[in-house]
């Protein structure tokens, strides 16, 4: 089974602090990106990458950053949180030709809270 | 652009009712369609998926059918279980980007 690991579960951080959220599958995929998921407004795009050390960004990528500096490897950094930076962070990863026929595998979701 | 609008929730039934969630889609090309799960405090999961018009999707019990003429991809089941409360994403992907779209979800809950 693919297996998309995100390191945290819940995260709480204060408003002006530096936020790493960090991915990782196992699968081999080039496809990676991070959503952001918000009631009411689904699942939207922050960023995603098409291999290593490449990088687009998505429909909301202000306050954001990526690194992605190993294939296996996908993080997401808040340069300085913010209180409208509080929700739901789902990283998901597929491969360049699976995306048609499998969507994409997400992890579990980091809910983080900036306060 | 392509876009996925799903009805709005919450949808509320009692155990054993029929589902229908709607969901509509505007896109250029041959998109896939899928629809995603999400149960409480976990991530998204793969429910049913459809690649091409006409097709059908299903899994433990949902169904959905690709309808290129009404641009939909509605899922139903013909009997829910409490099991089955949860949010629920319509997505779309195009060759030409690779990424997925998603609908703004749906929440079901069912009651026993």
């Amino acid at each position: 089974d693919v297996k998309v690991t995100q390191s945290s579960r819940y995260l709480v951080k204060r408003t002006g602090e530096k936020v790493f959220l960090e991915c990782v599958q196992d699968m081999d995929h080039e496809n990676m990106f991070w959503y952001r998921q918000d009631p009411g407004l689904g699942l939207r795009l922050i960023y995603f990458s098409y291999d290593v050390k490449m990088k687009e960004k998505g429909d909301i990528p202000e306050g954001y950053s990526v690194s992605r500096e190993k294939k296996e490897r996908f993080s997401l950094i808040l340069e300085s949180a913010s209180t409208n930076q509080t929700s739901m962070y789902l990283c998901a990863s597929n491969s360049g030709t699976g995306i048609q026929l499998n969507g994409a595998f997400f992890g579990q979701g980091t809910r983080l809270t900036v306060v | 652009g392509n876009s996925v609008t799903q009805m709005e929730g919450p949808v509320t039934l009692s155990e054993e009712a029929f589902l229908t969630i709607n969901c509509t889609y505007t896109a250029t090309g041959y998109p896939s369609l899928f629809w995603y799960v999400q149960y409480p405090g976990e991530g998204l999961q793969l429910l049913l998926k459809a690649t091409k018009a006409d097709d059908k999707g299903s899994n433990k019990g949902f169904e959905a059918t690709y309808r290129k003429e009404t641009t939909s991809f509605h899922l139903e089941k013909g009997s829910v279980q409490v099991s089955d409360s949860a949010v629920y994403f319509c997505a779309l992907s195009s060759s030409n980007t690779g990424k997925l779209i998603f609908g703004q979800g749906t929440t079901l809950q069912v009651k026993p």
